[in-house]
């Protein structure tokens, strides 16, 4: 089955850009998402790709897609303490019922 | 425009009692998952509902557990007879159609003492 993995931690400084990773292994995977958690909180969407895309920006986030490689990146730009989170990367399967596979989670730390 | 909705946000149960879950979608859609986030976890998939069918319920536990989502009212996840390892986070998420966009609840955090 599907597969999803991401890094567990990045530590980078504010005013720094953040790249969080995450790899996957169904090629038929349609969409790809990141989603940011808070502390006790929910999932916010953050934004998605298509898989015939390679690259979607918005705003300070950058989607940076190699199907090839089945290698989703997420950039942002001028990290803020306000974005520390846990940053989940999440694939739907084409011809499935859309059910999204989650990797882990990536722990973002932004240091002041 | 309100957004996913779940209830209780935080649910305390002793073994062997019953737990329930509601969650009520975003305006307008009509796709409803349920997802369980264990400690330190991502989320895992759980089961697929559109109003009075399960579609898919392929990652539910065999006993124990069920879902519905009536013609009328929210979807409930229900968990009876609750054992210390059903601990966890469970959200809920929702969608248009079936393959669109799913939106999160702020999920319903449950402890089993």
């Amino acid at each position: 089955g599907e597969d999803v993995e991401q890094s567990l931690f990045l530590s980078v400084r504010e005013g720094d850009s953040s790249v969080i990773n995450c790899t996957y292994t169904d090629s038929s995977s349609t969409y790809l998402y990141w989603y940011k958690q808070e502390p006790g909180a929910g999932l916010q969407l953050l934004t998605y790709i298509f898989s015939n895309m390679d690259m979607k920006q918005d705003q300070r986030l950058t989607v940076l897609l190699n199907k090839k490689d089945k290698h989703l990146s997420l950039r942002i730009a001028d990290t803020q303490t306000g974005d520390s989170a846990i940053y989940f990367c999440a694939a739907a399967l084409s011809g499935n019922t859309g059910k999204l596979i989650f990797g882990q989670g990536t722990t973002l730390q932004v240091k002041p | 425009n309100a957004g996913v909705m779940q209830n209780p946000r935080h649910l305390v149960r002793r073994r062997g009692q019953e737990a329930r879950l509601r969650c009520s979608p975003m305006k307008g859609h009509s796709h409803v998952y349920w997802y369980r986030q264990l400690p330190e976890e991502g989320l895992k998939f759980m089961v697929y509902l559109q109003k009075e069918n399960i579609i898919d319920e392929s990652g539910m536990p065999k006993e124990r557990f069920s879902a519905e989502f009536p013609k009328e009212g929210p979807s409930i996840l229900r968990i009876q007879q609750v054992v210390r390892g059903d601990s966890a986070a469970y959200f809920c998420a929702s969608s248009q159609g079936r393959e669109d966009t799913q939106y999160f609840g702020p999920g319903t955090r449950l402890t089993v003492l």
